[in-house]
């Protein structure tokens, strides 16, 4: 079926440091979505995506976040700076109508 | 916003034993998905099903949408069948942030 890929698989940086997560949605899908899922527990919104902006962001989207897709190219979350807090694994996910396809995730290490 | 109950929280199987995973919701869900989380954490989207029952091999799904509830029904389970199933919403038509139940942690036993 439809992949979503994200690069890189894993990724360890120092707190404060700046993080650029990258994501290949699926080619012809409009909608764009990062989840934040910290180890056990369930998966949370972070923001959405939609011909060039941002519709919809959840509380977890700090200031510290940023989104963009320049180009059609990678839909990118950036993280500056990272927080200790912001160690989970971050999922990118694309849509068209209906079902929605998420990437393998990002797993981001700050320490 | 939209709350997602789902039970059990785990569950402990024979193989070949059968399952039924509950999804609750509190609000209207136009869109609504059931995912499967391998124990990697790689997730895999196994059913988009806003309304009525649909089938794929061993797995069912049924939904009420005015009775606000899900079903995931796992016939003969299987080892491979163990990891965490997620049941995820959204109100809205267009763009749709899913808002994810904590899951259930299912483990088949050989």
């Amino acid at each position: 079926g439809p992949k979503v890929l994200q690069i890189p698989s894993h990724q360890i940086i120092d707190m404060g440091q700046m993080v650029t997560l990258n994501c290949d949605p699926v080619s012809n899908h409009l909608y764009f979505y990062w989840y934040k899922q910290i180890l056990g527990q369930q998966m949370e919104f972070l923001v959405n995506f939609y011909n060039g902006k941002v519709m919809e962001k959840s509380k977890l989207f700090k200031d510290q976040f940023s989104v963009e897709r320049p180009d059609g190219s990678y839909f990118t979350l950036k993280i500056q700076p990272t927080a200790l807090e912001d160690s989970a694994v971050y999922f990118c996910a694309s849509s068209g109508d209906d079902t929605q396809y998420f990437g393998p995730g990002t797993r981001l290490l700050v320490l | 916003g939209q709350q997602v109950q789902q039970s059990p929280a785990s569950l402990v199987l024979q193989e070949g034993e059968n399952a039924e995973l509950q999804c609750n919701f509190s609000s209207t869900a136009t869109r609504l998905q059931w995912f499967y989380q391998h124990p990697g954490g790689r997730l895999v989207s196994l059913f988009y099903n806003p309304s009525g029952t649909k089938h794929t091999g061993r797995l069912t799904s049924t939904t009420v949408t005015n009775e606000r509830r899900s079903s995931l029904h796992i016939s003969s389970s299987q080892t491979t069948d163990s990891g965490t199933y997620f049941c995820a919403l959204s109100p809205n038509t267009g763009y749709q942030n899913f808002y994810f139940g904590k899951g259930t942690s299912l483990t088949v036993i050989p």
